[in-house]
């Protein structure tokens, strides 16, 4: 069963770059045929939806974050990656990284919160 | 964009109760729809996919059902461990989330 964990600062100032990786952890993140992606929760909110990455790295993002939304993938340490910039309050969020099982979340890992505030 | 519209937001039960959300999308997406449980602090559960398969693992008290713009979760006799909140999520184009309907103890 696949296990994911996300890391990356749980605080980061307005205006900066949010940085987040998800390491993959029971099996390779080039198996199969299937993207990874990030979902994430303000605080006593919803799920937004950010976006997902495909092993050999073409990627589609929300459409309201494109523009400053980046995911890669590095296969060499079974990991995948998201950058959002020029970050506001509004950012501030728990972050999951998940499994896109052909588009439906089959597994999650157990989120990250990150505060924007200077 | 498609959006998705979950009702209600809340909804009281109690345990032995029959409950049922419904989800609507804003233009047809083809039975591509999930359903999830979410506890507080905890990630996601996934619980049904493809808008009728029930994942493994998952109780045979839910259920999903419908097609076109129109879907529905249903958890046919309420357990303890069922109160939560229960988010839809289109994967037609790409992917949305409803708004999400907790299901809280009456």
């Amino acid at each position: 069963q696949l296990q994911l964990q996300e890391s990356g600062p749980g605080l980061v100032e307005p205006s900066e770059t949010l940085s987040l990786t998800c390491s993959v952890s029971g099996g390779s993140i080039t198996s199969g045929s299937y993207y990874w992606g990030w979902i994430r929760q303000p605080p006593g909110k919803g799920l937004e939806w950010i976006g997902s990455i495909y092993y050999r790295g073409s990627t589609y993002y929300d459409p309201s974050l494109k523009g400053r939304v980046t995911m890669s993938i590095d296969t060499s340490k079974n990991q995948f990656s998201l950058k959002l910039t020029s970050v506001t309050a509004a950012d501030t969020a728990v972050y999951f990284c998940a499994y896109d099982s052909s588009g439906y979340y089959r597994y999650w890992g157990q989120g990250t919160p990150v505060t924007v505030s200077s | 964009d498609i959006q998705m519209t979950q009702s209600p937001n809340t909804l009281s039960a109690s345990v032995g109760d029959r409950v049922t959300i419904t989800c609507r999308a804003s233009q047809n997406i083809n039975t591509w729809l999930a359903w999830y449980q979410q506890k507080p602090g905890k990630a996601p559960k996934l619980l049904i996919y493809k808008a009728s398969s029930l994942e493994s693992g998952v109780p045979s008290r839910f259920s999903g059902s419908g097609s076109g713009t129109e879907y529905t979760l249903t958890i046919s006799s309420l357990q303890p461990d069922d109160f939560a909140t229960y988010y839809c999520q289109q994967y037609n184009s790409f992917r949305t989330f409803g708004q999400g309907t907790k299901v809280e103890m009456k």
